[in-house]
């Protein structure tokens, strides 16, 4: 069975400053989606960034960037030039044929 | 589109009563699921569709009950509801293709959630 580990419960970072959220897991498949989802205090899961594990290059987006290291089985998040608005909830998700969560980790942005 | 709706926003139930959350999605997705998240946890699968008349069990699906008779709905059935069901549930849609390798999913769309409470 596929998990997902986020060893990091709470994090703060100062505003425009780097932060790296970490993330785990565990499968035995060889090609896989993974994604790292946001979700505000609305509650609305937001889609930051997704990795197709076929591929080498890490993925980026703007701001957000993974490190994916497919041998160690390691997905982790940088966001960079944080703004106050990416506090949030952060989630790792790993696809084959369901979606597995980590249980999330409590990113604040602080002025 | 309005992506994937669900109804209602907010539920309060008694215990033992029974009550359906409904999902639709305007996407075409094949692909839906139903998630609880309880405070300060991630999402945990409950069922999940891979279309039309095909429903699977997740990680926590006893108490519930799903049906999907149709590409874009996917109602979620509670029936003699309990404390233990308070949580806060999403659906989602994706769109799947089947490889070779096997059936490999893309990113999923979640709804806005309902939040139930079960006293």
């Amino acid at each position: 069975a596929q998990t997902v580990t986020q060893s990091q419960p709470e994090m703060s970072v100062q505003e425009a400053e780097t932060v790296t959220l970490s993330c785990t897991y565990d499968t035995s498949e060889n090609n896989y989606y993974l994604f790292w989802y946001k979700q505000p205090p609305s509650r609305q899961m937001i889609l930051v960034i997704r990795q197709e594990a076929y591929k080498q290059q890490n993925a980026t987006e703007n701001r957000f960037s993974v490190n994916f290291q497919k041998a160690a089985k390691s997905f982790s998040l940088k966001i960079s030039d944080s703004q106050l608005g990416d506090t949030a909830m952060y989630f790792c998700a790993f696809i084959y044929n369901d979606m597995r969560f980590g249980a999330g980790t409590r990113l604040t942005v602080k002025p | 589109n309005a992506g994937v709706t669900q109804t209602p926003k907010f539920r309060i139930l008694k215990i033992g009563q029974s009550m359906t959350l409904q999902c639709t999605q305007d996407m075409n997705h094949n692909y839906m699921y139903w998630y609880r998240q309880d405070p300060g946890m991630g999402l945990k699968l409950i069922y999940y569709s891979v279309g039309a008349g095909i429903t699977d069990k997740g990680e926590v699906p006893n108490g519930y009950n799903v049906s999907r008779s149709t590409t874009e709905d996917f109602p979620l059935r509670l029936e003699l509801a309990a404390p233990s069901q308070t949580s806060v549930y999403f659906c989602a849609s994706s769109y799947s293709v089947r490889r070779q390798t096997g059936s490999q999913s893309y990113e999923q769309y979640f709804g806005p959630g309902t939040r139930l409470t079960v006293t």
